[in-house]
């Protein structure tokens, strides 16, 4: 069974950081992965979708990064600011033939960028 | 505008009763997903449809039940046979897998369940 995991669960910076967000899982067999937002109490946001055969996807300041044989993404988010405050999660999607084919997430990254 | 609308936004439960959460797409999305979310934690797969009068189980589905009538609507029914309700409960769609569009999964605004 995929399980996904996310480090650390909880990060405070000052406003201007660059800061790196990961994710990890233990089923490689995935056919995509997916950052969102989730703000308080709100619906998720898609940011950035990889496919298996990618290595990076950016949008913005954001850029994520996808090592699918060791079973890692990270997503850095350059110059934070505090618009940025939210909760991060990670999806991964399994692969076309399993029988399985909804996402299963990470516990997310609560993010707090000070002003 | 397309979108996933979820209703109530927040609901209020007496122990022993079932409650039915509404979630309506105008997206022509094949597939739709039910969603449990614990303070702290991640997304837990209720259940999961990928086309019309078809379902599956997902990780969490004991207490829960679905119907798949119509390709726009995928109701959720907590019933009270579920022992820990109170949690915040979203839906998502996408286009069926395989198809173009199939990695999109959009979101409701959510669903907040309590049981007093």
């Amino acid at each position: 069974k995929q399980e996904v995991t996310q480090i650390p669960a909880a990060l405070s910076v000052p406003e201007g950081e660059n800061l790196v967000l990961n994710c990890s899982f233990t089923d490689s067999a995935i056919y995509n992965l997916q950052w969102f937002r989730q703000d308080p109490g709100k619906g998720l946001t898609s940011l950035l979708l990889i496919q298996s055969s990618q290595r990076e996807q950016t949008s913005g300041r954001l850029n994520a990064s996808l090592d699918k044989s060791s079973g890692r993404s990270t997503l850095y988010i350059a110059a934070s600011q505090p618009g940025d405050s939210a909760t991060y999660l990670c999806a991964v999607r399994p692969q076309m033939d399993t029988g399985r084919r909804a996402l299963t997430f990470g516990s997310g990254t609560r993010l707090q960028v000070q002003p | 505008d397309g979108g996933i609308t979820q209703s109530p936004k927040y609901l209020f439960r007496k122990e022993g009763q079932n409650v039915t959460l509404s979630c309506e797409q105008n997206l022509n999305h094949d597939a739709m997903y039910w969603y449990r979310q614990d303070p702290g934690q991640g997304l837990r797969l209720i259940y999961y449809s990928q086309i019309v009068n078809d379902f599956q189980k997902g990780d969490i589905a004991e207490g829960y039940s679905v119907s798949r009538e119509k390709k726009e609507s995928f109701p959720l029914t907590v019933t009270s046979a579920q022992k820990n309700p109170t949690a915040f409960y979203l839906c998502a769609s996408s286009m069926q897998a395989g198809r173009a569009g199939a990695n999109v999964l959009t979101f409701g605004a959510g669903s907040r369940l309590t049981v007093l």
